[in-house]
């Protein structure tokens, strides 16, 4: 199985928004509701952002949001803070197993 | 608070096999979650590995399937991976979790093995 696909890098200044996207294929993200969104420091384990496509856990600020059309879901941060600068790894679930993107590094400048 | 630890040898010889034990605190192994690998090669991103379920049901990736191995000791709350035929590509950064549906809820802190010739 391929990872799924995600740009290396997207930056962006304080209080601005970015969109972080993730592309998979009908096999992955086209067919399950099932995709989660993981942020993660250098050194670091994986913080769960989202889940299931759109859903927040308890204490994940309300700027953060998810979505999901066809192949693709993206990862949506308004209101850009400079702790919000990390590595950020979609995953999906792919019928037995899960995948993960390559991740994509946010700069806040 | 969930926690989870992992443990287990920080080198591997080339062709052996990789051992880790995942400790579990704050949930019971035997809970309705199911409990999972994921690993990380330095520099690079997240590779998921595979999970199981307390009654010894697992899921793998097909491209590991073949070499992973994986268990549960209930009475002593934690789960295990073993990865055989290692070599230097499964030097990483081995993390365990707790999958909380379709996701990895609560993470280990993880643990450098790398694999040695």
């Amino acid at each position: 199985q391929s990872a799924l696909t995600q740009s290396r890098s997207v930056s962006g200044s304080p209080g601005q928004s970015v969109t972080i996207s993730c592309t998979g294929t009908s096999s992955d993200v086209g067919s399950y509701s099932y995709v989660s969104w993981y942020k993660q420091h250098p050194g670091k384990a994986p913080k769960l952002m989202i889940y299931d496509v759109n859903k927040r856990p308890s204490g994940v600020p309300d700027r953060f949001s998810g979505s999901k059309s066809g192949n693709t879901a993206s990862l949506s941060i308004s209101g850009l803070q400079a702790e919000d600068e990390a590595d950020y790894y979609c995953s999906s679930y792919a019928g037995t197993f899960t995948v993960f993107g390559g991740g994509t590094k946010l700069t806040v400048l | 608070q969930v926690q989870l630890q992992e443990s287990g040898p920080g080198l591997v010889k080339s062709s052996g096999t990789l051992s880790l034990t995942c400790a579990v605190s704050g949930d019971s192994i035997t809970s309705t979650n199911w409990w999972s690998w994921v690993r990380q090669p330095p520099g690079k991103g997240l590779e998921w590995i595979g999970e199981i379920y307390h009654r010894g049901t697992t899921n793998c990736s097909p491209s590991l399937k073949s070499r992973v191995t994986m268990s549960v000791d209930k009475s002593k709350n934690q789960f295990s991976l073993n990865l055989s035929s290692v070599t230097a590509a499964d030097t990483a950064v081995y993390y365990c979790a707790r999958r909380g549906g379709y996701f990895e809820d609560y993470w280990g802190q993880g643990t450098l093995v790398t694999v040695s010739s």
